[in-house]
This record gives structure tokens, sequence and C-alpha cells, in this order.
């Protein structure tokens, strides 16, 4: 069983709409959660980082972490062209960060 | 404004030579990672040290060393290349940001060995 395992994608949305992304982990004991967007041939930025349970919302990001059920989520509300990239959920344990595959999102106008 | 560099951008090499990539990180964070990305597989870490002088091996080091003098650089080193080390390779500084420790990121060096 992969540390981190991510829904596969791709993922296409229309503009405008609500992206939904999904991620869950193996590590009870972890206590810090990222989401990152890569873009492609770049490499990966920060957008959202999550250390307790419930919803953390910053802008149209929305992350949601249930520790219980070791699921994290990331929602991306209206949705825009711009937002089409890969994001990389990332998970802390004691002394890593481990990485889930990614999810491709395309945004179509 | 605080950053991290990666040189060269692009490799180009032969199996079997050996290969340094640099990294030099401005924000004086004591960690630093190094991580390839290959497709299907994600970002899997390579090394990692947490201060000058602390290397420790990640979960796909073989092949691979690192070295700490100071705090602002980490370079790779691949031994003796290899076509399975062709790859993108990232490099990574941590530091606290409001409620825990988050990484950044380098811009990347894409190596082929041919």
């Amino acid at each position: 069983q992969k540390e981190v395992e991510q829904n596969s994608g791709p993922l296409s949305v229309p503009e405008g709409a609500i992206a939904s992304l999904n991620c869950t982990y193996s590590d009870r004991g972890s206590q810090s959660f990222f989401w990152y967007r890569q873009y492609s041939g770049k490499s990966p930025e920060l957008i959202m980082s999550i250390y307790s349970n419930g919803d953390k919302e910053d802008g149209r990001f929305t992350a949601q972490l249930n520790k219980a059920s070791q699921y994290v989520s990331l929602l991306i509300r209206d949705s825009q062209p711009s937002d089409s990239a890969t994001y990389l959920c990332a998970v802390k344990g004691d002394y890593k960060l481990s990485f889930g595959a990614g999810t491709t999102v395309t945004v179509r106008a | 404004d605080a950053e991290i560099t990666q040189s060269p951008r692009h490799k180009i090499t032969e199996t079997g030579r050996q290969v340094t990539l640099a990294c030099h990180q401005t924000w004086n964070h004591n960690n630093m990672f190094w991580y390839r990305q290959d497709l299907g597989h994600g970002l899997r870490l390579i090394h990692y040290s947490y201060g000058v002088h602390d290397t420790n091996k990640g979960e796909v080091s073989d092949g691979y060393s690192v070295s700490r003098s100071n705090t602002e650089d980490l370079p790779l080193t691949l031994e003796s290349a290899a076509s399975s080390q062709t790859s993108v390779y990232f490099c990574a500084s941590s530091g606290f940001v409001g409620n825990g420790e988050t990484q950044y990121f380098g811009p990347g060096t894409r190596l082929l060995v041919l």
C-alpha cells in the first residue's frame, strides 16, 4: 500500500465548476497535510496546508481533513483555466514529507 | 527575496560519469531535501539534511550522495550515472510558517543520462 494515494484522474471540469480532489494516507500518526500545485514543467508550489480536522478555506480553495478516516481533500470552487495543473497531496510523517502521485486537473472553457 | 536556486537547469551526461547537481537556498533553512520526479511515481525523497554536516538517506538513495558543509548548499552527486537516473530533480528547503513546517521547492534540474 502506498503511503499517500490520490484519485488518479485526469479530472476535467468546466470553467466555473467545483473540482474535487481526494487523498488518503496510511500513517495514522501524521499531523501535517499539504496540497501543492504543479504546472507542467515547473516546480511544486504550496497552495494549502491543514493541521486539524475540519475545513480550511483560502480564497477559492478549501482543504478538508478527517484524521479518523485518514482522508484529506481539496475543493477548487469557480474553477478557472489557470487552475489547470497537477495537484499533489503531501503528508508529513516523522521525518519526511510523502507525496501522492498527483491528480491532473484540466479546466475547460 | 529569499529563494532556492538549482544548477544546471538541464544536463545531458553519459552512463558512468559522475554528475553533481547544485542547490543553493537563501532562506537560512536548516532542513534541505533532494527529490526525483518520474511519471507515475510522483516525488520520491533521495537524501535530506537537518543541518550542517548532517545527511540522511531517503527512500531512493542508492547511487546518490550529498554533503552539507554550510547552511545554504546541498549538492547532490551521482557517483556513476545510470540511465535509470534520468529524471527531474528538485531541491527543497523547509522552515516553519504558521502552525507547521513548510517545504519550498527549487525550479528543478532535468537530467538525461545516455
